[in-house]
Protein backbone atom coordinates (compact mmCIF):
# COMPACT_ATOMS: atom_id res chain seq x y z
CA UNK A 1 0.00 0.00 0.00
CA UNK A 2 1.60 3.26 -0.79
CA UNK A 3 2.28 5.91 2.00
CA UNK A 4 2.24 9.54 1.66
CA UNK A 5 4.01 11.04 4.59
CA UNK A 6 4.00 15.17 5.28
CA UNK A 7 5.62 16.89 7.68
CA UNK A 8 6.06 19.33 9.17
CA UNK A 9 1.47 18.78 9.55
CA UNK A 10 1.25 22.35 10.50
CA UNK A 11 3.96 25.07 10.64
CA UNK A 12 3.71 29.10 11.75
CA UNK A 13 6.14 31.08 10.47
CA UNK A 14 6.85 35.38 10.17
CA UNK A 15 7.03 36.95 6.62
CA UNK A 16 9.88 37.04 4.90
CA UNK A 17 11.07 33.89 6.31
CA UNK A 18 12.26 30.74 5.03
CA UNK A 19 11.18 27.61 5.52
CA UNK A 20 10.51 24.03 3.59
CA UNK A 21 7.87 20.84 3.66
CA UNK A 22 9.03 17.52 3.03
CA UNK A 23 6.66 14.59 1.35
CA UNK A 24 8.08 11.17 1.53
CA UNK A 25 6.63 8.15 -0.17
CA UNK A 26 7.07 4.57 0.15
CA UNK A 27 6.86 2.90 -3.17
CA UNK A 28 8.18 3.95 -6.79
CA UNK A 29 6.40 6.38 -8.07
CA UNK A 30 6.01 7.83 -11.79
CA UNK A 31 4.71 11.58 -10.78
CA UNK A 32 4.53 13.62 -7.88
CA UNK A 33 1.88 16.84 -7.49
CA UNK A 34 2.04 19.54 -5.21
CA UNK A 35 -1.33 21.14 -4.70
CA UNK A 36 -2.62 24.17 -2.47
CA UNK A 37 -6.22 24.51 -0.77
CA UNK A 38 -7.43 27.78 0.65
CA UNK A 39 -10.24 26.73 3.09
CA UNK A 40 -13.73 25.32 2.06
CA UNK A 41 -12.30 25.56 -1.49
CA UNK A 42 -10.85 23.22 -4.11
CA UNK A 43 -7.35 21.91 -5.08
CA UNK A 44 -5.17 24.15 -6.97
CA UNK A 45 -2.11 22.38 -8.87
CA UNK A 46 1.04 24.26 -8.41
CA UNK A 47 3.98 21.90 -9.50
CA UNK A 48 3.84 18.34 -11.63
CA UNK A 49 7.51 16.38 -10.94
CA UNK A 50 7.75 13.90 -13.12
CA UNK A 51 11.39 12.95 -12.93
CA UNK A 52 14.76 12.60 -10.76
CA UNK A 53 16.30 15.80 -9.84
CA UNK A 54 12.95 17.77 -11.47
CA UNK A 55 13.25 21.07 -9.86
CA UNK A 56 10.12 23.88 -10.72
CA UNK A 57 9.82 27.39 -9.53
CA UNK A 58 7.09 29.54 -9.24
CA UNK A 59 7.34 32.90 -7.56
CA UNK A 60 8.52 32.38 -4.11
CA UNK A 61 7.47 28.39 -4.16
CA UNK A 62 9.81 26.05 -5.38
CA UNK A 63 9.67 22.27 -5.38
CA UNK A 64 12.11 19.14 -5.84
CA UNK A 65 11.99 15.58 -6.44
CA UNK A 66 14.03 13.29 -5.68
CA UNK A 67 12.75 9.71 -6.90
CA UNK A 68 15.59 7.63 -5.57
CA UNK A 69 15.15 8.96 -1.64
CA UNK A 70 11.11 9.09 -2.23
CA UNK A 71 11.79 12.61 -1.38
CA UNK A 72 10.05 15.26 -2.68
CA UNK A 73 10.35 19.34 -1.18
CA UNK A 74 8.14 22.16 -1.20
CA UNK A 75 10.83 25.62 -0.40
CA UNK A 76 8.81 28.89 0.26
CA UNK A 77 11.43 31.56 0.26
CA UNK A 78 10.61 34.85 1.92
CA UNK A 79 7.02 34.06 3.34
CA UNK A 80 4.27 36.55 2.70
CA UNK A 81 0.93 36.76 4.19
CA UNK A 82 -0.74 35.12 0.95
CA UNK A 83 0.73 32.02 0.65
CA UNK A 84 -1.06 31.17 4.38
CA UNK A 85 -3.46 27.79 2.67
CA UNK A 86 -2.70 24.08 3.50
CA UNK A 87 -0.26 22.33 1.33
CA UNK A 88 -0.63 19.11 -0.42
CA UNK A 89 1.48 16.45 -2.05
CA UNK A 90 0.17 13.54 -3.99
CA UNK A 91 1.69 10.89 -5.95
CA UNK A 92 0.39 8.43 -8.59
CA UNK A 93 1.56 5.11 -9.89
CA UNK A 94 1.03 4.06 -12.99
CA UNK A 95 0.55 0.30 -12.24
CA UNK A 96 0.23 -1.49 -15.50
CA UNK A 97 -2.16 1.47 -16.43
CA UNK A 98 -4.48 0.80 -13.85
CA UNK A 99 -6.31 3.69 -12.26
CA UNK A 100 -4.54 3.73 -8.60
CA UNK A 101 -6.00 7.36 -8.42
CA UNK A 102 -3.39 10.08 -6.44
CA UNK A 103 -2.60 9.13 -2.49
CA UNK A 104 -2.18 12.32 -0.95
CA UNK A 105 -0.44 13.40 2.46
CA UNK A 106 -1.88 14.52 5.58
CA UNK A 107 -1.51 18.52 4.23
CA UNK A 108 0.57 20.60 5.46
CA UNK A 109 -1.26 23.97 7.03
CA UNK A 110 0.69 27.14 7.15
CA UNK A 111 0.41 30.18 8.69
CA UNK A 112 2.45 33.51 7.77
CA UNK A 113 1.85 36.05 10.05
CA UNK A 114 2.96 39.66 9.46
CA UNK B 1 -10.38 28.29 -13.16
CA UNK B 2 -10.04 24.61 -14.48
CA UNK B 3 -13.23 23.71 -16.16
CA UNK B 4 -14.01 21.25 -14.10
CA UNK B 5 -17.86 22.48 -12.46
CA UNK B 6 -19.59 20.63 -9.78
CA UNK B 7 -23.22 20.67 -8.26
CA UNK B 8 -24.66 21.66 -5.78
CA UNK B 9 -21.65 23.64 -3.78
CA UNK B 10 -23.61 22.64 -0.69
CA UNK B 11 -26.10 20.00 0.67
CA UNK B 12 -27.59 18.81 3.80
CA UNK B 13 -29.31 15.30 3.90
CA UNK B 14 -30.34 13.19 6.80
CA UNK B 15 -28.42 9.47 8.02
CA UNK B 16 -30.02 6.80 5.61
CA UNK B 17 -31.06 8.64 2.54
CA UNK B 18 -29.43 8.77 -0.74
CA UNK B 19 -27.61 11.69 -2.68
CA UNK B 20 -26.53 12.34 -6.23
CA UNK B 21 -23.75 14.72 -6.55
CA UNK B 22 -22.80 15.99 -9.94
CA UNK B 23 -19.29 17.02 -12.13
CA UNK B 24 -19.11 18.55 -15.83
CA UNK B 25 -15.40 17.60 -17.02
CA UNK B 26 -13.19 19.62 -19.41
CA UNK B 27 -14.57 19.26 -22.88
CA UNK B 28 -12.42 16.14 -24.56
CA UNK B 29 -11.17 14.82 -20.83
CA UNK B 30 -12.60 11.22 -20.77
CA UNK B 31 -11.25 10.09 -17.54
CA UNK B 32 -13.21 11.36 -14.17
CA UNK B 33 -12.05 10.51 -10.69
CA UNK B 34 -13.62 11.46 -7.43
CA UNK B 35 -12.42 11.96 -4.36
CA UNK B 36 -13.80 12.32 -0.68
CA UNK B 37 -11.77 14.89 1.46
CA UNK B 38 -13.21 14.84 5.24
CA UNK B 39 -12.24 18.10 7.30
CA UNK B 40 -8.54 18.23 8.08
CA UNK B 41 -7.69 15.14 6.01
CA UNK B 42 -5.98 14.58 2.54
CA UNK B 43 -8.29 13.62 -0.09
CA UNK B 44 -9.08 9.99 -0.47
CA UNK B 45 -9.70 8.19 -4.24
CA UNK B 46 -13.21 6.81 -4.52
CA UNK B 47 -12.95 5.76 -7.91
CA UNK B 48 -12.41 6.15 -11.88
CA UNK B 49 -14.29 6.49 -14.88
CA UNK B 50 -12.58 6.18 -18.40
CA UNK B 51 -15.09 5.97 -21.07
CA UNK B 52 -17.78 5.29 -19.12
CA UNK B 53 -16.64 2.50 -17.50
CA UNK B 54 -15.35 2.07 -13.83
CA UNK B 55 -11.91 1.07 -14.17
CA UNK B 56 -10.31 1.83 -11.11
CA UNK B 57 -11.34 1.99 -7.70
CA UNK B 58 -10.31 2.65 -3.97
CA UNK B 59 -11.47 1.49 -0.53
CA UNK B 60 -15.06 2.57 -0.69
CA UNK B 61 -18.02 0.06 -0.18
CA UNK B 62 -20.25 -0.35 -3.06
CA UNK B 63 -22.80 2.12 -1.66
CA UNK B 64 -20.59 4.81 -2.99
CA UNK B 65 -21.24 4.54 -6.87
CA UNK B 66 -20.74 5.98 -10.06
CA UNK B 67 -21.97 6.74 -14.01
CA UNK B 68 -19.91 9.11 -16.57
CA UNK B 69 -21.83 10.16 -19.71
CA UNK B 70 -20.70 10.55 -22.97
CA UNK B 71 -21.50 14.85 -22.87
CA UNK B 72 -18.03 14.73 -20.39
CA UNK B 73 -20.26 14.76 -17.03
CA UNK B 74 -20.34 12.26 -14.42
CA UNK B 75 -22.20 11.20 -11.18
CA UNK B 76 -21.42 10.43 -7.70
CA UNK B 77 -23.88 8.29 -5.86
CA UNK B 78 -24.33 7.63 -1.92
CA UNK B 79 -26.94 5.33 -1.03
CA UNK B 80 -27.55 4.42 3.11
CA UNK B 81 -25.90 7.65 4.03
CA UNK B 82 -23.65 7.52 7.45
CA UNK B 83 -22.73 10.25 9.36
CA UNK B 84 -19.13 10.01 8.46
CA UNK B 85 -19.66 9.99 4.66
CA UNK B 86 -20.25 13.99 5.65
CA UNK B 87 -17.03 15.66 3.80
CA UNK B 88 -16.14 17.52 0.80
CA UNK B 89 -16.33 15.47 -2.08
CA UNK B 90 -13.94 16.43 -5.06
CA UNK B 91 -14.24 15.33 -8.85
CA UNK B 92 -11.00 15.75 -11.00
CA UNK B 93 -10.88 15.03 -14.62
CA UNK B 94 -8.10 14.54 -17.08
CA UNK B 95 -7.52 14.38 -20.62
CA UNK B 96 -6.43 10.71 -20.69
CA UNK B 97 -5.49 8.58 -17.94
CA UNK B 98 -2.69 8.97 -15.66
CA UNK B 99 -2.12 12.35 -17.29
CA UNK B 100 -2.45 15.60 -15.04
CA UNK B 101 -5.83 15.87 -12.83
CA UNK B 102 -8.05 19.27 -12.96
CA UNK B 103 -10.19 19.80 -9.98
CA UNK B 104 -13.82 21.03 -9.37
CA UNK B 105 -14.35 23.13 -6.37
CA UNK B 106 -16.13 20.54 -4.84
CA UNK B 107 -19.52 19.87 -2.64
CA UNK B 108 -19.88 20.10 0.99
CA UNK B 109 -21.63 17.37 1.91
CA UNK B 110 -23.33 16.80 5.33
CA UNK B 111 -24.69 14.00 6.78
CA UNK B 112 -27.21 14.68 9.81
Amino acid sequence: ELKVEQNPLFLSMQEGKNYTIYCNYSTTSDRLYWYRQDPGKSLESLFVLLSNGAVKQEGRLMASLDTKARLSTLHITAAVHDLSATYFCAVDIIAGGGADGLTFGKGTHLIIQP
Amino acid sequence: ETGVTQSPTHLIKTRGQQVTLRCSSQSGHNTVSWYQQALGQGPQFIFQYYREEENGRGNFPPRFSGLQFPNYSSELNVNALELDDSALYLCASCLQMNTEAFFGQGTRLTVV
